[in-house]
């Protein structure tokens, strides 16, 4: 069972743009939302996270969107990079009775273009 | 400071051997994770340790695999008699008390031949 559904598999944008990915969560009890950027041959790197008590986080040119009504959040680059380029992962834990093990997307393969 | 270290970062070796693969957490973390990432794909929860509590062992895909922790430092997670299907790379992530953030290291790529 894929508790976290990530979206597109792939992404191409040119430098500048708004590259935005989205995620979709079944477990209601989740409490925790890290976004993941991962270089090939690194492990992943947090680049942001929300907890479902606030809509919206902004940290530097990332921005989370979440809608908890949906079950669903998003990351946003804003003015997007060639060395942005990279998999990024969303991912939810569940604190409460789960560890804070984290579930992850499938991953989100963008590439930047000059 | 140092982050989470790992090794081998590479390990070949042949089916039905034996692998250790080892983890030194960020120090003063508390919690260690093992995950497994497959080709192109994202990561699976193997096992989580915390403090001196029993470990989580729900994400073990087999007997074949088990993880031991000594306090609050290295791990080691051993795959008994390995399978192709074990070929993965194999990161491990550290946290601090509370849980999150979790912090990765660069993984161990393993390979079955």
């Amino acid at each position: 069972q894929q508790q976290v559904k990530q979206s597109p598999q792939s992404l191409i944008v040119q430098k500048g743009g708004i590259p935005i990915i989205n995620c979709a969560y079944e477990n209601t009890a989740f409490d925790y939302f890290p976004w993941y950027q991962q270089f090939p041959g690194k492990g992943p790197a947090l680049l942001i996270a929300i907890r479902p008590d606030v809509s919206e986080k902004k940290e530097g040119r990332f921005t989370i969107s979440f809608n908890k009504s949906a079950k669903q959040f998003s990351l946003h680059i804003m003015d997007s990079q060639p060395g942005d380029s990279a998999t990024y992962f969303c991912a939810a834990s569940l604190a409460t009775g789960g560890g804070n093990k984290l579930t992850f997307g499938t991953g989100t393969q963008l590439k930047v273009e000059l | 400071g140092a982050g989470v270290s790992q090794s081998p970062s590479n390990k070949v070796t042949e089916k039905g051997k034996d692998v250790e693969l080892r983890c030194d957490p960020i120090s003063g973390h508390t919690a260690l994770y093992w995950y497994r990432q497959r080709l192109g794909q994202g990561l699976e929860f193997l096992i989580y340790f915390q403090g001196n509590s029993a470990p989580d062992k729900s994400g073990l895909p087999s007997d074949r695999f088990s993880a031991e922790r000594t306090g609050e430092s290295v791990s080691t997670l051993t795959i008994q008699r390995t399978q192709q299907e074990d070929s993965a790379v194999y990161l491990c992530a550290s946290s601090p008390p509370g849980g999150q953030p979790q912090h990765f290291g660069d993984g161990t790529r393993l390979s079955i031949l």
